[in-house]
């Protein structure tokens, strides 16, 4: 069974561009989480999705967004991008139930120049 | 003051040395989560916790709930466990957001 699987790996974009991550659970996870994890940092957390509805989100302006797709995957969209949206975006996917912890995908790494 | 604290920040030890890495939280939590990150930014889940101990291979995690405080441990350390460890807290029972501490960079020197 593949693990949670983000695309693209690396990623450069221009300042005031917009860019779309992708997410692809493990399958039977409907839950998704994105974190950024600036260089030196732990992860700061952006949005939780489950079954398709968001259930949490973190400090970040509106230029983050999120959806999630029938099939439990998720994008992560951020609009007029800065230098400091530079970082590590994180994806994480979970099974149902208290017992299980999480699976992380290896991140896609944006550069914004 | 971070509301997940972990203690060292950096620990270089000798291949063989016994391990020790501290978190403090200061947030009621539903669970204590340990991950390791290499280079290049892959997160692994080494333990979910939310009371008493749990082993796995050479690797212990233990969680004081009074004390708001838990350990990892592992035993007869390798190179291979260089690495850093990141330790995280789930807070709110409504939603799966993870507050993470700043991690403890481990190196083991052979």
């Amino acid at each position: 069974d593949a693990g949670v699987t983000q695309s693209p790996t690396h990623l450069i974009k221009t300042r005031g561009q917009h860019v779309t991550l992708r997410c692809s659970p493990i399958s039977g996870h409907k839950s998704v989480s994105w974190y950024q994890q600036v260089l030196g940092q732990g992860p700061q957390f952006i949005f939780q999705y489950y079954e398709k509805e968001e259930r949490g989100r973190g400090n970040f302006p509106d230029r983050f967004s999120a959806r999630q797709f029938p099939n439990y995957s998720s994008e992560l969209n951020v609009n007029a991008l800065l230098l400091g949206d530079s970082a590590l975006y994180l994806c994480a996917s979970r099974s149902p139930g208290q017992n299980y912890g999480y699976t992380f995908g290896s991140g896609t790494r944006l550069t914004v120049v | 003051k971070n509301e997940v604290e972990q203690s060292p920040q950096n620990l270089t030890a000798q291949e063989g040395e016994f391990i020790t890495i501290n978190c403090s939280y200061s947030v009621g939590i539903s669970a204590l989560h340990w991950l390791q990150q290499h280079p290049g930014g892959g997160i692994v889940s080494l333990f979910m916790l939310s009371s008493g101990k749990k082993k796995h291979g050479r690797l212990i995690a233990t969680i004081n709930i009074q004390e708001k405080h838990s350990s990892l441990h592992i035993t007869a350390s390798h190179p291979r466990d260089s690495a850093v460890y990141i330790c995280a807290v789930r807070t709110n029972f409504g939603n799966e957001k993870l507050t993470f501490g700043t991690g403890t960079r481990l190196t083991i020197i052979p």
